[in-house]
Protein backbone atom coordinates (compact mmCIF):
# COMPACT_ATOMS: atom_id res chain seq x y z
CA UNK A 1 0.00 0.00 0.00
CA UNK A 2 1.40 3.24 -0.71
CA UNK A 3 1.81 5.77 1.54
CA UNK A 4 2.00 9.31 2.75
CA UNK A 5 5.19 11.77 1.77
CA UNK A 6 6.89 13.87 4.81
CA UNK A 7 10.25 15.08 5.10
CA UNK A 8 12.21 12.33 7.26
CA UNK A 9 13.86 15.23 9.66
CA UNK A 10 13.36 19.11 10.94
CA UNK A 11 15.02 21.39 13.06
CA UNK A 12 14.48 24.07 14.49
CA UNK A 13 15.78 26.21 17.80
CA UNK A 14 13.60 26.97 20.74
CA UNK A 15 10.87 28.81 21.35
CA UNK A 16 10.68 28.50 17.31
CA UNK A 17 8.16 27.30 14.91
CA UNK A 18 7.95 24.30 13.41
CA UNK A 19 5.67 23.54 10.01
CA UNK A 20 5.65 19.82 9.51
CA UNK A 21 4.28 18.64 6.30
CA UNK A 22 2.61 15.59 4.77
CA UNK A 23 1.58 15.08 1.20
CA UNK A 24 -1.43 12.55 0.08
CA UNK A 25 -3.19 12.57 -3.26
CA UNK A 26 -7.46 12.54 -3.82
CA UNK A 27 -8.34 9.28 -2.04
CA UNK A 28 -6.40 10.26 0.87
CA UNK A 29 -5.95 13.50 2.08
CA UNK A 30 -7.38 15.75 -0.34
CA UNK A 31 -10.57 13.50 0.25
CA UNK A 32 -10.55 12.38 3.55
CA UNK A 33 -8.46 14.66 5.68
CA UNK A 34 -5.16 13.90 8.00
CA UNK A 35 -4.67 13.65 11.48
CA UNK A 36 -1.34 13.89 13.34
CA UNK A 37 0.46 11.69 16.15
CA UNK A 38 3.60 12.04 18.62
CA UNK A 39 5.34 9.55 19.72
CA UNK A 40 7.94 9.67 21.95
CA UNK A 41 11.02 7.05 21.72
CA UNK A 42 9.17 3.92 23.28
CA UNK A 43 5.91 5.46 24.32
CA UNK A 44 2.87 4.41 22.01
CA UNK A 45 1.61 7.15 19.68
CA UNK A 46 -0.93 10.01 20.94
CA UNK A 47 -3.34 11.82 18.58
CA UNK A 48 -2.21 15.67 18.04
CA UNK A 49 -5.19 16.67 15.99
CA UNK A 50 -7.69 14.59 13.71
CA UNK A 51 -9.52 15.23 10.23
CA UNK A 52 -7.20 18.44 9.56
CA UNK A 53 -7.85 20.86 12.93
CA UNK A 54 -9.97 19.19 15.42
CA UNK A 55 -7.64 18.98 18.47
CA UNK A 56 -8.71 16.61 21.14
CA UNK A 57 -8.49 17.65 24.65
CA UNK A 58 -5.74 18.11 26.03
CA UNK A 59 -3.49 18.96 23.24
CA UNK A 60 -1.93 22.25 23.60
CA UNK A 61 -3.24 24.98 21.36
CA UNK A 62 0.65 25.04 20.29
CA UNK A 63 -0.77 22.21 18.54
CA UNK A 64 -2.65 23.84 14.65
CA UNK A 65 -3.04 21.61 11.88
CA UNK A 66 -4.44 22.61 8.60
CA UNK A 67 -4.60 21.20 4.72
CA UNK A 68 -4.73 22.60 1.46
CA UNK A 69 -5.28 20.30 -1.51
CA UNK A 70 -3.74 16.83 -1.24
CA UNK A 71 -0.96 18.69 1.27
CA UNK A 72 -1.52 18.66 5.32
CA UNK A 73 0.44 20.51 7.70
CA UNK A 74 1.25 20.06 11.54
CA UNK A 75 2.28 24.13 12.78
CA UNK A 76 4.08 23.45 16.48
CA UNK A 77 4.67 27.50 17.95
CA UNK A 78 6.70 28.28 21.19
CA UNK A 79 8.91 24.70 20.90
CA UNK A 80 9.67 23.16 24.07
CA UNK A 81 12.51 20.55 24.21
CA UNK A 82 9.58 18.19 25.30
CA UNK A 83 8.19 18.75 21.64
CA UNK A 84 11.41 16.74 20.70
CA UNK A 85 9.86 13.61 18.97
CA UNK A 86 8.79 11.45 15.85
CA UNK A 87 5.46 13.05 14.25
CA UNK A 88 3.20 10.81 11.67
CA UNK A 89 0.50 11.78 9.70
CA UNK A 90 -2.53 9.07 8.60
CA UNK A 91 -5.32 9.40 6.27
CA UNK A 92 -8.11 6.70 5.12
CA UNK A 93 -7.42 6.20 1.64
CA UNK A 94 -11.19 5.71 -0.16
CA UNK A 95 -9.20 3.80 -2.94
CA UNK A 96 -7.05 1.11 -1.12
CA UNK A 97 -9.81 0.99 2.00
CA UNK A 98 -6.95 1.24 4.33
CA UNK A 99 -5.60 3.86 6.14
CA UNK A 100 -1.86 5.26 5.24
CA UNK A 101 0.48 6.72 7.18
CA UNK A 102 3.55 8.86 6.67
CA UNK A 103 6.87 7.90 7.17
CA UNK A 104 7.41 10.08 10.09
CA UNK A 105 9.16 13.16 10.99
CA UNK A 106 11.85 13.57 12.92
CA UNK A 107 11.97 16.87 15.21
CA UNK A 108 15.08 18.30 16.55
CA UNK A 109 14.51 21.55 19.02
CA UNK A 110 17.74 23.18 18.75
CA UNK B 1 -10.58 7.26 32.27
CA UNK B 2 -10.26 5.49 28.52
CA UNK B 3 -8.01 3.05 27.96
CA UNK B 4 -6.88 0.26 25.99
CA UNK B 5 -5.29 -2.24 27.24
CA UNK B 6 -3.18 -4.75 25.18
CA UNK B 7 -2.46 -8.80 25.75
CA UNK B 8 -1.02 -11.22 24.16
CA UNK B 9 2.39 -10.68 22.71
CA UNK B 10 5.36 -12.81 23.03
CA UNK B 11 8.19 -14.90 21.34
CA UNK B 12 6.71 -17.50 18.60
CA UNK B 13 8.57 -19.37 16.41
CA UNK B 14 8.44 -19.04 12.41
CA UNK B 15 5.42 -20.75 10.97
CA UNK B 16 3.64 -20.21 14.57
CA UNK B 17 0.52 -18.43 15.71
CA UNK B 18 -0.11 -15.74 18.44
CA UNK B 19 -3.75 -13.69 19.26
CA UNK B 20 -3.62 -10.40 20.53
CA UNK B 21 -6.30 -9.37 23.12
CA UNK B 22 -7.14 -5.44 23.51
CA UNK B 23 -9.63 -4.82 26.25
CA UNK B 24 -11.28 -1.60 26.11
CA UNK B 25 -12.80 0.68 28.41
CA UNK B 26 -13.71 4.70 29.27
CA UNK B 27 -15.66 4.77 25.76
CA UNK B 28 -18.31 3.22 23.58
CA UNK B 29 -15.94 0.93 22.45
CA UNK B 30 -19.11 -0.50 19.88
CA UNK B 31 -19.01 2.97 18.27
CA UNK B 32 -16.09 2.64 16.97
CA UNK B 33 -14.14 1.40 14.20
CA UNK B 34 -11.02 -0.28 15.69
CA UNK B 35 -7.54 -0.80 14.07
CA UNK B 36 -4.16 -2.70 14.60
CA UNK B 37 -1.24 -0.98 13.43
CA UNK B 38 2.78 -1.87 13.91
CA UNK B 39 6.11 -0.44 13.94
CA UNK B 40 9.38 -2.99 13.29
CA UNK B 41 12.05 -2.09 15.38
CA UNK B 42 13.37 2.12 14.23
CA UNK B 43 10.82 2.35 12.10
CA UNK B 44 7.48 3.90 11.58
CA UNK B 45 3.83 2.92 12.07
CA UNK B 46 2.52 0.58 9.24
CA UNK B 47 -1.52 0.41 9.52
CA UNK B 48 -2.22 -3.68 9.88
CA UNK B 49 -6.13 -4.29 9.75
CA UNK B 50 -9.50 -2.66 10.39
CA UNK B 51 -12.75 -4.00 11.59
CA UNK B 52 -16.08 -1.88 11.77
CA UNK B 53 -18.48 -1.36 14.45
CA UNK B 54 -20.24 -4.30 14.35
CA UNK B 55 -17.37 -7.10 12.35
CA UNK B 56 -19.49 -7.43 9.65
CA UNK B 57 -16.73 -5.28 7.60
CA UNK B 58 -13.04 -5.92 7.81
CA UNK B 59 -9.76 -5.44 5.69
CA UNK B 60 -6.05 -5.76 5.51
CA UNK B 61 -2.91 -4.59 3.95
CA UNK B 62 -1.93 -7.23 1.64
CA UNK B 63 1.28 -7.89 3.95
CA UNK B 64 -0.55 -10.20 6.37
CA UNK B 65 -3.75 -11.26 4.02
CA UNK B 66 -5.15 -14.73 4.59
CA UNK B 67 -2.67 -15.29 7.86
CA UNK B 68 -4.01 -12.39 10.40
CA UNK B 69 -7.63 -12.04 11.62
CA UNK B 70 -8.89 -9.40 12.99
CA UNK B 71 -12.29 -9.77 15.11
CA UNK B 72 -13.83 -7.61 17.78
CA UNK B 73 -16.40 -9.18 20.75
CA UNK B 74 -18.93 -5.62 21.10
CA UNK B 75 -20.10 -7.37 24.52
CA UNK B 76 -16.25 -7.94 26.24
CA UNK B 77 -15.29 -4.43 24.69
CA UNK B 78 -12.25 -6.33 23.39
CA UNK B 79 -10.76 -6.38 19.96
CA UNK B 80 -8.98 -9.32 18.21
CA UNK B 81 -6.25 -10.42 16.02
CA UNK B 82 -5.56 -13.43 15.43
CA UNK B 83 -1.80 -14.10 13.98
CA UNK B 84 -0.86 -17.55 11.73
CA UNK B 85 1.86 -18.34 9.48
CA UNK B 86 4.33 -15.98 11.37
CA UNK B 87 7.56 -14.74 9.60
CA UNK B 88 10.51 -12.97 11.13
CA UNK B 89 9.40 -9.59 9.52
CA UNK B 90 6.31 -9.77 11.17
CA UNK B 91 8.23 -9.31 14.47
CA UNK B 92 7.35 -5.42 15.55
CA UNK B 93 5.01 -3.56 18.22
CA UNK B 94 1.38 -4.06 17.84
CA UNK B 95 -0.90 -1.55 18.82
CA UNK B 96 -4.73 -1.38 18.70
CA UNK B 97 -6.66 1.45 18.62
CA UNK B 98 -9.54 3.97 16.70
CA UNK B 99 -6.40 5.92 15.15
CA UNK B 100 -7.81 8.91 15.45
CA UNK B 101 -8.97 9.33 19.26
CA UNK B 102 -6.95 6.37 21.43
CA UNK B 103 -4.37 4.10 21.58
CA UNK B 104 -2.80 1.30 22.95
CA UNK B 105 0.20 0.64 24.60
CA UNK B 106 1.20 -1.68 22.45
CA UNK B 107 2.77 -5.33 22.76
CA UNK B 108 5.92 -6.83 20.89
CA UNK B 109 5.62 -10.21 18.97
CA UNK B 110 8.97 -11.13 18.19
CA UNK B 111 9.33 -14.27 15.25
CA UNK B 112 12.42 -15.72 15.87
CA UNK B 113 13.39 -19.63 15.53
Amino acid sequence: QAGLTQPPSVSKGLRQTATLTCTGNSNNVGNQGAGWLQQHQGHPPKVLSYRNNNRPSGISERFSASRSGNTASLTITGLQPEDEADYYCSAWDSSLNSVVFGGGTKLTVL
Amino acid sequence: EVQLVQSGGGLVQPGGSLRLSCAASGFTFSDYWMHWVRQSPGKGLVWVSRINTDGSGTSYADSVKGRFTISRDNAKNTLYLQMNSLRDEDTAVYYCGSIYDYWGQGVLVTVSS
